[in-house]
């Protein structure tokens, strides 16, 4: 069964930053591209940003490009994502998704529970 | 970047009716590239239909998914108590954006 599990969310102040964590079980974490998505209080969906396989290829939307960093260790079978910057409008629900191929462009098959930002002085 | 409009908002009904969800895009998304979610309360979104048409592992076949170019729908045949949630249409054929949401609620 898959299971993803972010952790790492919390109260941050603005132009503050967190790392975001997110553990992969019940499938091979490394042959798959990996995204974080979110979610503010009451919203709709926003994609954020997505990794290649490998962590050789990231991708990000506009909103966030040059202050989130995507990483992953494959060896850990964990997902990251450090967040710079921090302003009142990346408070969210931020969740981990599944990408079902090595692709970015593409839709999340898994979902896990989310870890909620807050970013607030 | 492709804007996906999602309606009605709110979708009124009772258990045992149909409904039809729409997703407009604002230009032609290629190869159907559009995915559908269903959101719960509290929870995570699920996937029930990619590629514009295809079920999802596990989904049952009351979920089906048509459209094609900048109109899609989600239909739900006969609703059950647990199907009552937020409907969510992504598209995947020009970057990732996502729909604001059909709340289909109990009349």
């Amino acid at each position: 069964e898959v299971e993803l599990l972010e952790s790492g969310g919390g109260l941050i102040q603005p132009g503050g930053s967190l790392r975001l964590s997110c553990t992969a079980s019940g499938f091979t974490f490394s042959i798959y591209a990996m995204s974080w998505v979110r979610q503010a209080p009451g919203k709709g969906l926003e994609w954020v940003s997505t990794i290649s396989a490998s962590g050789g290829s990231t991708y990000y939307a506009d909103s966030v490009k040059g202050r989130f960093t995507i990483s992953r260790d494959n060896s850990k079978n964990t997902l990251y994502v450090q967040m710079t910057s921090l302003r009142a409008e990346d408070t969210a629900v931020y969740y981990c998704a599944k990408v079902p191929r090595d692709f970015w462009r593409y839709y999340f098959d898994y979902w896990g529970q989310g870890t909620l930002v807050t970013v607030s002085s | 970047e492709i804007v996906l409009t999602q309606s009605p908002a709110t979708l009124s009904l009772s258990p045992g009716e149909r409904a039809t969800l729409s997703c407009r895009a604002s230009q032609s998304i290629s190869s159907n590239y559009l995915t559908w979610y269903q959101q719960k309360p509290g929870q995570a979104p699920r996937l029930l239909i990619y590629g514009a048409s295809s079920r999802a592992t596990g989904i049952p076949d009351r979920f089906s998914g048509s459209g094609s170019a900048t109109d899609f729908t989600l239909t739900i045949n006969r609703l059950e108590p647990e199907d009552f949630a937020v409907y969510y249409c992504q598209q995947y054929g020009n970057s990732l954006t996502f729909g604001g949401g059909t709340k289909v609620e109990i009349k």
